[in-house]
């Protein structure tokens, strides 16, 4: 079954203290991987998808990259408003899609 | 906002009763998606609809029914609803049937059952 888990569960963050949110997978075949940015009571918003090990996507101070096994989203110099849940999701070869739990960020001033 | 609009945004009914969610898509996208959201199981996958024909199934239960109009609006209907169909569900769209396609989520709907 596919699997995917996320960590940690919480952060905070010091504005301008940079961190970074995992995501592991064990997946049957990776066909893509999403991560996703969740404002409380809001649906989810799309940030990147990454296909392939060794891809890079940066997005203002999001840069979120991808291995065989995990991903990894790097906050650089966080500022509150990138509070908030972040979720990753995997699309197996069989194009299930699964989430993992999300990690909540929280960034003080 | 993404565009993609969800009725009703609370809805709270009892144990054993029906309820419809309505989705209407951004302007131009063919596909629909259903997701529900709660605290124990996170974010899962329910339903895939691509201009009005059934596209990919995930973890919908059968007492779920969805389905896309030829105006592309879709609707998720859940029936002999339990105490534990409390949850948050969300619509996404996407231009294209594929799964690489980004999606657009609405705000959802929050149903209660008690």
């Amino acid at each position: 079954e596919d699997q995917v888990t996320q960590s940690p569960e919480a952060l905070r963050l010091q504005e301008g203290e940079s961190s970074s949110l995992n995501c592991s997978y064990t997946v049957s075949g990776l066909r893509g991987l999403f991560w996703y940015r969740q404002d409380p009571g809001k649906g989810p918003e799309f940030l990147f998808t990454l296909y392939s090990a060794g891809e890079e996507k940066e997005k203002e101070r999001l840069k979120a990259t991808l291995t065989k096994k995990e991903s990894f989203l790097h906050i650089t110099a966080p500022k509150p408003e990138d509070s908030a849940t972040y979720l990753c999701a995997v699309l197996s070869n069989d194009y299930k899609l699964s989430f993992g739990a999300g990690t909540t960020v929280t960034v003080r001033a | 906002d993404s565009g993609v609009t969800q009725t009703p945004k609370h809805l709270i009914t009892a144990t054993g009763q029906r309820v419809t969610l309505r989705c209407s898509p951004r302007s131009g996208d063919l596909s629909v998606y259903w997701y529900q959201q709660s605290l124990d199981q996170g974010l899962q996958f329910l339903i895939q609809y691509y201009n009005g024909e059934e596209r990919a199934k995930g973890n919908i239960l059968e007492r779920f029914s969805a389905q896309q109009f030829p105006d592309l609006h879709s609707e998720l209907n859940l029936s002999s609803l339990e105490l534990g169909d409390s949850a948050l569900y969300f619509c996404a769209s996407s231009v294209g049937g594929g799964p690489r396609n980004e999606q657009f989520f609405g705000p959802g709907t929050r149903l209660t059952v008690l």
